[in-house]
């Protein structure tokens, strides 16, 4: 079973409306949740990392964790067609800060 | 100015030859990673390296060997190469090897083995 796992595999979203992405880890021993984003031809760029249970927001990115269920979510406000991409989740471990990928979420915001 | 340099972009390379891909990073950073992207599996882990010491292997195979000049180069050395690694090869590095540190991806090398 894949350690990280992503849901859903693609969404559209008008631009201006609200993504929501989720990510569930079976790892327990994490220490970090990490979203990350690949545009096409890319290498992937970090949008954020949490911790501590709860939500926490940067700018028109909003992550949600719930550790006691291991779950993760990334709210993104206002989307923009620039936000269309390839959405990674990812744990950090209590190792060599190894970060386990998902498989992610195709987002596309149509204009 | 690009801050982590991969090169070549895109290998094109016969069954059982050698290549050597190249990755600097001008981030000033102490750590850095190789990770690898195929059509098959998500992104995956391989190395991670810290002051030019290997801290994490996480390749089955010797075929993979990561080598680091200087602090800020780490590249890597593929031998007898099988159709089944072409992926696209990403570079990264972070401050420190901490779970809170930010990890910068280059754009990647893009190898096809025939």
């Amino acid at each position: 079973q894949q350690k990280v796992q992503q849901s859903p595999e693609s969404l559209s979203v008008p631009e201006g409306g609200m993504a929501s992405l989720n990510c569930t880890s079976s790892d327990r021993n994490f220490q970090y949740f990490w979203w990350y984003r690949q545009h096409s031809g890319e290498g992937p760029k970090a949008l954020m990392s949490i911790f501590s249970d709860g939500d926490k927001k940067e700018g028109r990115f909003t992550a949600h964790l719930n550790k006691a269920s291991l779950h993760v979510s990334l709210h993104i406000r206002d989307s923009q067609p620039s936000d269309s991409a390839l959405y990674f989740c990812a744990v950090s471990d209590s190792g060599y800060n190894k970060l386990t990928f998902g498989k992610g979420t195709v987002l596309l915001v149509s204009p | 100015d690009p801050k982590i340099i991969q090169k070549p972009k895109y290998l094109v390379a016969v069954t059982g030859s050698e290549k050597i891909l190249i990755c600097e990073q001008y981030l000033g950073h102490n750590a850095m990673y190789w990770y690898r992207q195929s059509a098959k599996k998500p992104l995956e882990f391989m190395f991670s390296y810290s002051y030019q010491k290997l801290m994490d292997n996480q390749t089955a195979s010797s075929r993979f060997q990561p080598q680091s000049s200087k602090k800020n180069h780490l590249d890597l050395q593929i031998t007898a190469l099988k159709p089944d690694d072409s992926a696209t090869y990403f570079c990264a590095s972070s401050q420190g090897l901490g779970g809170q540190d930010t990890q910068y991806f280059g754009p990647g090398t893009r190898l096809l083995v025939l």
